[in-house]
């Protein structure tokens, strides 16, 4: 069973067309839930962190907030350029390092 | 600037070969984390270093071996072992070994047997 999940797996918008992708966790002892962002065939590079239910964070279009089971990445008004895959991954107590779930690539279309 | 750089960006390797990708980073950090990254597949850890002159097996290190003999160095060897190489690998560093630390990527390098 994979402790981390994100949904959808891809998801198409059209320029404009706010969205939200999902990212569910299993896992006891959340230490911190991480987001970044990804462009084809380049390093993924980082968006956010949140520790704790309840907490928000925002950059230009992009808000994540997190729930004790899950976490949202809010997209307001999309641009072409918000095209990438983006990966939620967590760490939790008793392991030293993120597991991280299989991306939602996102296309916007002008 | 401050960053992770990985070399070479696409490699090439024929059966039987053993071949080293080069991870450095001059953020200072603790923390050094070798990932592999296939097509649908989230990102699987492979080697990842807390210190100097230490380090621990992710989840897939069968096939792979590291050094970590300077704080802003992190070699990756993908031994002949390794039955099925071709992929885009990914090397990190952190501030901390701590899981609650932000890791942070470099660019990534190709690797596929020819």
């Amino acid at each position: 069973e994979d402790q981390v999940t994100q949904s959808p797996e891809a998801l198409r918008l059209q320029e404009g067309e706010s969205s939200s992708l999902n990212c569910s966790y299993t896992v006891s002892g959340l230490r911190g839930l991480f987001w970044y962002r990804q462009d084809p065939g380049k390093g993924p590079e980082f968006l956010f962190t949140l520790y704790s239910a309840g907490e928000e964070k925002e950059k230009e279009r992009l808000k994540a907030t997190l729930t004790k089971k899950e976490s949202f990445l809010h997209i307001t008004a999309p641009k072409p350029e918000d095209s990438a895959t983006y990966l939620c991954a967590v760490s939790y107590s008793g392991y030293s390092t993120l597991t991280f779930g299989k991306g939602t690539m996102l296309l916007v279309s002008p | 600037d401050g960053g992770i750089t990985q070399s070479p960006k696409y490699l090439f390797r024929k059966e039987g070969q053993n071949v080293t990708l080069s991870c450095e980073q001059n953020l200072n950090h603790d923390a050094m984390y070798w990932y592999r990254q296939d097509p649908g597949q989230g990102l699987r850890l492979i080697y990842y270093s807390q210190i100097v002159n230490d380090f621990q097996k992710g989840d897939i290190a069968e096939g792979y071996s590291v050094s970590r003999e300077k704080k802003e160095s992190f070699p990756l060897t993908v031994t002949s072992a390794q039955k099925n190489p071709t992929a885009f690998y990914l090397c990190a560093s952190s501030a901390q070994g701590d899981s609650g630390n932000t890791i942070y990527f470099g660019e990534g390098s190709w690797l596929t047997v020819v």
